[in-house]
């Protein structure tokens, strides 16, 4: 059964300093993989996925992902941190069979931006 | 183009009662998906429509809940009769598959914060 790992609850880091959250992931097969936010009062917004090819994934807002399969990581990355990315972020896993299929989350993590 | 939508947003309910929530997918999405998030837990799948069939309903918890997609359109969830443990968000989510080479992203709604006293 596919799982996902984030491994850090609650994460707090200065406006303008660099961010990385971190995303283990266990499947059997290859893997779809995606980055999701949901900020206060919203609903979840889809900030990047990979699907093939190239391993940096550039999203939304700034944000980058890099898939290593030796780690099965998926781990997201922003250089400078703004108080608006201030939210939840969940990673989350699907299958890559070419039929559209559930996602497996993962708890999600909440960042927090101090000024 | 309008996203998902998810009615009511809120629900304060006493155990025992019914609710139903309600989702209407982004138009021309044929998947339609329902997810739930306990506070503090993951969000989980409940169930995946194709249309107005279900596909897989492996996450439904037990019989209490019933979803349908009428036409398939939008879709309800019903709970009945609701105890304390369904206490949570539930999201919807639709995609259009995997068409011509493109690949399936889900879309999700703001979610229906359900809480039962």
């Amino acid at each position: 059964a596919q799982s996902v790992t984030q491994p850090d609850i609650h994460i707090t880091v200065s406006e303008g300093a660099s961010l990385e959250l971190r995303c283990n992931y266990s499947y059997g097969a290859t893997p779809y993989l995606f980055w999701y936010v949901q900020s206060p009062g919203q609903g979840l917004q889809l900030l990047l996925k990979y699907f093939s090819g190239d391993t940096l994934v550039q999203g939304i807002k700034g944000f980058e992902a890099e898939f290593k399969r030796s780690q099965s990581s998926f781990n997201l990355r922003k250089p400078s941190v703004h108080w608006s990315d201030a939210a939840e972020y969940f990673c989350a896993v699907g299958p890559f069979t070419g039929t559209a299929s559930k996602l497996t989350f993962g708890t999600g993590t909440r960042l927090q931006v101090t000024l | 183009e309008a996203g998902v939508t998810q009615f009511p947003s809120h629900s304060v309910i006493e155990k025992g009662q019914t609710v139903t929530l309600r989702c209407d997918p982004i138009s021309g999405h044929d998947n339609l998906y329902w997810y739930r998030r306990v506070m503090g837990k993951e969000i989980k799948f409940l169930l995946h429509f194709v249309k107005e069939s279900k596909q897989d309903e492996s996450g439904m918890p037990n019989n209490r809940f019933l979803a349908e997609r009428t036409g398939g359109t939008y879709s309800t969830l019903k709970v009945q009769p609701a105890e304390l443990e369904d206490s949570g968000v539930y999201f919807c989510a639709s995609s259009q598959g995997f068409l011509q080479g493109s690949t399936d992203t889900q879309y999700f709604g703001p979610g229906t914060r359900l809480t039962v006293l």
